[in-house]
């Protein structure tokens, strides 16, 4: 149940922009995003429920294809406070009616912002 | 926005202890929370789900006699790590569930020697 993320660590310069990729093999009711530094617990950047949902704050934003049960994160003109691994967290549509809400995260993708 | 804590943010215990660990929602509640787990530069591993009122439930692999969870109000939830070993070193990290969202604890460091 565990989503795939890509990639695995990404390395910038200031300024520039990525794309982290999260996709499951399982039909998604949501996805969360958090970006997590070294130490310290994970702290939510955004959530999409629905097909085709974009969302965005500052300069990262995301977008959620359902029919491929998949979503991006994009970070644009990066800064040096981006760094740190960020994880995607799947909500499956099977449980969409049931209170539980539990998310599975990927393995993370490592982003490194240099001067 | 929500707040979650957690306490202790760090233990160190000897083999065969147990060790009970608090997380709680400051400024909301929390019917559900959950339990994670974390070993270093690995992903979040969901333990737990641990619902107010009710028995906890686990995950595949996650003993129940081993990591007792209970839920006794809104606003709190507890990890006990019975007889803990070596292997049971990691960081434990809770959430709580506010409507759709998720929001973490800071995280409780355990280390058994």
């Amino acid at each position: 149940q565990q989503p795939v993320q890509s990639p695995q660590a990404v390395i910038l310069r200031e300024g520039e922009d990525a794309v982290i990729n999260c996709s499951s093999s399982k039909a998604l009711y949501s996805v969360h995003w958090y970006r997590q530094k070294h130490g310290e617990a994970p702290v939510f950047l955004m959530i999409l429920l629905k097909g085709g949902e974009q969302k965005g704050h500052d300069k990262i934003s995301a977008s959620f294809n359902e029919k491929k049960q998949q979503s991006s994160l994009y970070l644009t003109a990066s800064q040096l406070s981006y760094s740190g691994t960020y994880f995607c967290g799947t909500g499956s549509s099977s449980l969409r009616g049931s209170t539980l809400g539990r998310l599975y995260f990927g393995r993370g993708t490592q982003l490194t912002v240099w001067p | 926005g929500a707040v979650v804590s957690q306490h202790p943010s760090r233990v160190i215990c000897k083999s065969g202890t147990s060790v009970k660990i608090e997380c709680r929602s400051l400024d909301f509640q929390a019917t559900t929370m959950f339990w994670y787990r974390q070993f270093p530069k690995q992903s979040l591993m969901l333990m737990a789900t641990s619902n107010e009122g009710s028995k906890a439930t686990y995950e595949q692999g996650v003993e129940k006699d081993k990591f007792l969870i209970n839920h006794a109000s809104l606003t709190l939830s507890t990890l006990t790590v019975t007889s803990a070993h070596p292997e049971d070193s990691s960081f434990y990290i809770c959430s709580a569930r506010d409507r759709d969202q998720q929001f973490f604890g800071p995280g409780t460091r355990l280390t058994v020697l």
